[in-house]
């Protein structure tokens, strides 16, 4: 399958910081990216859509303001979690979908910590 | 409803048996549906896709869609202990939303 590249796989920041995951797609262009966010033993939870050129669109109940997203090529998208709390400590993983086959493929993850 | 819907609890199987995972989803005009594995403390891996009506197989798996139940499933023959992981159904939606199920978790017993 395709690869996608996600960066960095882990992270422990301070309350009150912004950390920025990168997502990319190594071989392959994706127009378009999903973000999502995994609490332990929990499903996936979409956070928001991200296509090349344009805003994200976001889920219900996700704030665009604190979770900031970038899509401006077609193999790199950013989340930037700003004023983290440790609320927001979790397990984040990008997805980029192949526009030739249709198919997601997932990044590694980030996990990240707030202290 | 819930736009994915994956509704059985862990699954145990014997090695060698056959493991079925079942998902439904809302949206009728859904065309892309996708099967995931994923280990613990790991990302989603793909598994299969399909998009149109009946069995599509690879290895020894094999994905069912039924469209006009709005229903797709997983079969995986020869279970194998390395298959213990939790699966997890995914539908694309007309808003270019991937959504997924809260997943089924199977585990292959030697």
């Amino acid at each position: 399958g395709a690869v996608v590249s996600q960066h960095p796989s882990w992270v422990i920041c301070k309350s009150g910081t912004s950390v920025k995951i990168e997502c990319r797609s190594l071989d392959f262009q994706a127009t378009t990216m999903f973000w999502y966010r995994q609490f332990p033993k929990q499903s996936l939870m979409l956070m928001a859509t991200s296509n090349e050129g344009s805003k994200a669109t976001y889920e219900q109940g996700v704030e665009k303001d604190k979770f900031l997203i970038n899509h401006a090529s077609l193999t790199l998208s950013t989340l930037t979690v700003t004023s983290a709390h440790p609320e927001d400590s979790s397990f984040y993983i990008c997805s980029a979908r192949d526009m030739t086959g249709g198919e997601a493929f997932f990044g590694q993850g980030t996990r990240l910590t707030v202290v | 409803q819930k736009e994915v819907e994956q509704n059985s609890g862990p699954l145990s199987v014997p090695e060698g048996a056959i493991a079925s995972l079942n998902c439904t989803y809302s949206d009728r005009v859904s065309q892309s549906f996708f099967w995931y594995r994923q280990y613990s403390g790991k990302s989603p891996e793909l598994i299969m896709s399909i998009y149109s009506n009946g069995d599509k197989e690879d290895g020894r798996f094999t994905a069912q869609l039924n469209k006009a139940s709005q229903y797709v499933s997983l079969l995986i023959r020869d279970s194998q202990p390395s298959d213990s992981a939790t699966y997890l159904c995914a539908v694309l939606y007309g808003n270019n939303r991937l959504a997924f199920g809260k997943g089924n978790q199977v585990v292959v017993i030697p």
